[in-house]
């Protein structure tokens, strides 16, 4: 199982563009890099997911350079809603998949 | 995106019964859901693998004589912790991938559900 390292916390302003880079050096060729948000008492929740280069969907962007062994979530404009815990993960679909400490971001106003 | 429920979102007992806690995926079908335990300002922490039709996979340390798993249909797991003790409070969440291993489909995670025990 691939371990994954992250800052353990990060502070941001609203309106900022936020960056949490994620290093992954024994990712597997199969392996996927997903990224969750997590709130105080629920579940994490899905953000994003991508295999190598870039992806972009409503809420974020993720960057994979070519080996793979970072990846970097980005944030476009955080609001103080943002404030959660962000989990990188490499998993590979239906495999069990070992979580990190994860980055606590705080957004202020 | 696909939807995991967990019944109850939480549950107060009495130190030394059991509890039960379901965990369904509402949309589609899962063969392997996966059960966590988190505690406060904590990560999430692995306890065990449940699998459709054959007995579930625990992670080192995790009692599977205390933590009971029951995956009885490709929909729901039922995570069971018996004789429950206060050190058992926690927040439990399980996971679910659509489609079979391997599969592309990221995991979907369930709302959790709080055991506060007395």
């Amino acid at each position: 199982l691939a371990k994954t390292t992250q800052p353990i916390s990060m502070d941001s302003y609203e309106g900022q563009e936020v960056n949490i880079t994620c290093s992954h050096n024994n990712i597997a060729t199969n392996d996927y890099i997903t990224w969750y948000q997590q709130f105080p008492s629920q579940g994490p929740r899905f953000i994003i997911q991508g295999y190598k280069t870039k992806v972009t969907n409503e809420v974020a962007s993720l960057f994979i350079p070519a080996d793979r062994k970072s990846s970097t979530l980005s944030l476009p404009r955080v609001s103080l809603s943002d404030t959660a815990v962000y989990y990188c993960l490499v998993v590979l679909g239906g495999f069990k998949t070992i979580f990190g400490a994860g980055t606590r971001l705080f957004v202020k106003a | 995106g696909a939807v995991v429920s967990q019944h109850p979102s939480r549950v107060i007992c009495k130190s030394g019964t059991s509890v039960k806690i379901e965990c369904r995926s509402l949309d589609f079908q899962a063969t392997t859901m996966f059960w966590y335990r988190q505690f406060p300002k904590q990560s999430l922490m692995l306890m065990a693998t449940s699998n459709e039709g054959s007995k579930a996979t625990y992670e080192q340390g995790v009692e599977k004589d205390k933590f009971l798993i029951n995956h009885a249909s490709l929909t729901l797991s039922t995570l069971t912790v018996t004789s429950a003790h206060p050190e058992d409070s926690s927040f439990y969440i399980c996971s679910a991938s659509p489609g079979g291993q391997p599969t592309t489909d990221t995991q979907y995670f369930g709302p959790g559900t709080r055991l506060t025990v007395l």
